[in-house]
C-alpha cells in the first residue's frame, strides 16, 4: 500500500540549530516528491521537489532535502533555523497529480 | 497577484446542516483540487477540475459531497447533510500545471 510517514508529529529546536525533519514513504515505484509547509493562517507552501537527477535539492527559504532510494527516505534539512521558519511541514510523495500522498505532518516550534 | 482564497476560514454548524465552502484559484488556473485534512491525520486527496469538468472525483467520501466549479472560474463543495466525522480543515489548490499547486489557507468545518 502507497503511505507516507513523517515520524515525528512535533519538533522543537533552538533558534540557529540545524533541523532535520524525516519523511519516509511506500510507494510501488520511485514517485515524485515533495515538501510543502504551512505556517499559521497561511496555505501551503512548495519548499522544494524532486522528480529526477541529482538527488540532494535545494529549495526555498534554505532547505534541502535528500531523496535516498535505498532508505525510501527525502528527509527536509536546514542548517541554522530561524525563528520564522515555526510551522508545520507536509512531505508528500505521487505518480500521478492525483494520486499525491501527504505525511500527517511535522509540527517545527523554535526556541529563541 | 492574490493566491487561493477560501471561504469561510471557519464554519462551525450542527449535524444534519448544509455548508458550503467556496475556492477562488489563482486567475488563469485551469487546475483546480480539493483536499481534506481531518484532525491531526494527513492531506487527503477529495478531486479535481480542469477548467469546468471533474478530472477525477476518486476521492469524494460520498454522495453527499458534492463539487462545481461554475464557468471554470471558482469552486464550491457542498456538504449535505454534514455528519460528524467531516470536520476537518478543507483545502483549496490550484495550478497551470499539474505539479506546482498553490494551495489556499483552508476552511476548518467543524460539526457538532
Amino acid at each position: 500500500a502507497q503511505s507516507v510517514t513523517q515520524p515525528d508529529i512535533h519538533i522543537t529546536v533552538s533558534e540557529g540549530a540545524s533541523l532535520e525533519l524525516r519523511c519516509n514513504y511506500s510507494y510501488g515505484a520511485t514517485p515524485y516528491l515533495f515538501w510543502y509547509v504551512q505556517s499559521p493562517g497561511q496555505g501551503l507552501q512548495l519548499l522544494l521537489k524532486y522528480f529526477s537527477g541529482d538527488t540532494l535539492v535545494q529549495g526555498i527559504k534554505g532547505f534541502e532535502a535528500e531523496f535516498k532510494r535505498s532508505q525510501s527516505s527525502f528527509n527536509l534539512r536546514k542548517p541554522s533555523v530561524h525563528w520564522s521558519d515555526a510551522a508545520e511541514y507536509f512531505c508528500a510523495v505521487g505518480a500521478r497529480v492525483n494520486d499525491m500522498r501527504f505525511g500527517a505532518g511535522t509540527r517545527l516550534t523554535v526556541k529563541p | 497577484e492574490a493566491g487561493v482564497t477560501q471561504f469561510p476560514s471557519h464554519s462551525v454548524i450542527e449535524k444534519g446542516q448544509t455548508v458550503t465552502l467556496r475556492c477562488d484559484p489563482i486567475s488563469g488556473h485551469d487546475n483546480l483540487y480539493w483536499y481534506r485534512r481531518v484532525m491531526g491525520k494527513e492531506i487527503k486527496f477529495l478531486l479535481h477540475f480542469v477548467k469546468e469538468s471533474k478530472q477525477d472525483e476518486s476521492g469524494m467520501p460520498n454522495n453527499r459531497f458534492l463539487a462545481e466549479r461554475t464557468g471554470g472560474t471558482y469552486s464550491t463543495l457542498k456538504v449535505q447533510p454534514a455528519e460528524l466525522e467531516d470536520s476537518g480543515v478543507y483545502f483549496c489548490a490550484s495550478s497551470v500545471r499539474g505539479w506546482e499547486q498553490f494551495f489556499g489557507p483552508g476552511t476548518r468545518l467543524t460539526v457538532l
